[in-house]
């Protein structure tokens, strides 16, 4: 069974930074592109980085370009999200995505429940 | 980037009913066009892919159509486990881009 298991969310003043994690297991983590996606209280979905299976290739949306840096150890099955210079409008929950294959490539095909960053003063 | 506007934002309907959903792009993205699940403490579900493709494991009531701006997602005879949201997802550019999201009641 594929699971996607996402940890380190949590309370943090704007400007300061987090690091989110992704515990993959159920398939062979280093074959998968990866990706994180975010959805504000009540509000809909939004790309936040796609990252290919061996890390030569990753894919930013504009809006935390620069801050956020995406990474993943293929021998520890993880994909991780350090971000940095956190703002009010980063408050979400954050979804680790696992990418389909062939047809199904550029699709979220599974989907973890998620952790909730919250950037307040 | 690519702007994916669902309708209707809301709909209401009861067990039985055929309900479709329609998303549009602000330019074309092919086929390149997913539709997802959301409930509440369940983990999204990919229901199509590719436009029109049921995913594995999705009941046979989802289907969908579309190519290029234009994109529906229908489910034939509604269930009490389909209130739900809905989004569409484009891939044809990235950033990949959601739709809204529409909230699926029971009337």
């Amino acid at each position: 069974e594929v699971q996607l298991v996402e940890s380190g969310g949590g309370l943090v003043q704007p400007g300061g930074s987090l690091r989110l994690s992704c515990a993959a297991s159920g398939f062979t983590f280093s074959t998968r592109w990866m990706s994180w996606v975010r959805q504000a209280p009540g509000k809909g979905l939004e790309w936040v980085v796609n990252m290919k299976y061996d890390g030569s290739d990753i894919g930013y949306v504009d809006s935390v370009r620069g801050r956020f840096t995406v990474s993943r150890d293929n021998a520890r099955n993880s994909l991780y999200l350090q971000m940095n210079s956190l703002r009010v409008e980063d408050t979400a929950v954050y979804y680790c995505v696992r990418m389909g294959s062939l047809d199904l490539r550029r699709t979220g095909d599974q989907w973890g429940l998620g952790t909730l960053v919250t950037v307040t003063s | 980037d690519i702007q994916m506007t669902q309708s209707p934002s809301s709909v209401s309907a009861s067990v039985g009913d055929r309900v479709t959903i329609t998303c549009r792009a602000s330019q074309g993205v092919d086929t390149w066009l997913a539709w997802y699940q959301q409930r509440p403490g369940r983990p999204l579900q990919l229901l199509i892919y590719a436009a029109s493709t049921l995913q594995t494991g999705v009941p046979s009531r989802f289907s969908g159509s579309g190519s290029g701006t234009h994109f529906t997602l229908t489910i034939s005879s509604l269930q009490p486990e389909d209130f739900a949201t809905y989004y569409c997802q484009q891939a044809g550019d990235y950033p990949y881009t959601f739709g809204q999201g529409t909230r699926l009641e029971i009337k």
